[in-house]
């Protein structure tokens, strides 16, 4: 399996810009999760999705930020307007129904200017 | 409010030594303990896990121990090598649930 799967690498935007952010779960698995890291916060879970309904967004910082998960296999997580302290690394993983363990994708380094 | 807090931030120890990363929970509910390990520009990924129902659980080189009654858990690296140089994080689950809790990390650095 080639794991979960974010694109892109590193995107870098300007203020006031939208930004997409891409993850293709491993398949099979039925919950999504994203997450930002920082170095003042850590890891923080944004949203987390079961069989591709939202599940708790209480971890979203604004209503700036959305997620969608329209099947299975693909989820996207939007910044619009993006802002300079949106800055940081986002993870998408997900798991096995009544499995514990969380595979994380490489993620996105996000860089805002 | 921080549910798990880990020490220490940053360690550093010789190649073959004992490096020990400790996690303190208050949530009661918490019933699965892992440990992840993230190599810069990587995801972190799943090292070890434990539940409460046990005190100490042994994967090679890396021992968890647990301490349900003071709430505590600890990582140790037995023989540490350099390629264990990374990030380590602790993190709780409650009981049921699918929300993480992460420790802020240790970032570990094993030198020749």
């Amino acid at each position: 399996d080639a794991g979960v799967i974010q694109s892109p690498r590193h995107e870098v935007t300007e203020m006031g810009q939208e930004v997409t952010l891409r993850c293709k779960p491993i398949s099979g698995h039925d919950y999504l999760f994203w997450y930002r890291q920082t170095m003042m916060r850590g890891l923080e879970l944004l949203i987390y999705f079961n069989n591709n309904v939202p599940i708790d967004d209480s971890g979203m910082p604004e209503d700036r930020f959305s997620a969608k998960m329209p099947n299975a296999s693909f989820s996207t997580l939007k910044i619009q307007p993006s802002e300079p302290r949106d800055s940081a690394v986002y993870f998408c993983a997900s798991s096995l129904v009544n499995t514990d363990t969380q595979y994380f994708g490489p993620g996105t380094r996000l860089t805002v200017l | 409010q921080q549910q798990v807090k880990q020490s220490p931030q940053s360690l550093i120890v010789q190649k073959g030594g004992i490096p020990i990363i400790n996690c303190a929970y208050e949530n009661t509910a918490f019933d699965y303990f892992p440990w992840y390990q993230q190599f810069p520009g990587k995801g972190p990924a799943l090292l070890i896990a434990i539940r409460p129902d046990v005190s100490e659980k042994k994967e090679g080189r890396f021992t968890i121990s647990f301490n349900k009654s003071a709430k505590q858990f600890s990582l140790h690296i037995m023989d540490s090598q350099p390629g264990d140089s990374a990030t380590y994080f602790c993190a709780a689950l409650p009981g049921g649930g699918n929300k993480l809790t992460f420790g802020t990390g240790t970032q570990l650095k094993v030198e020749l």
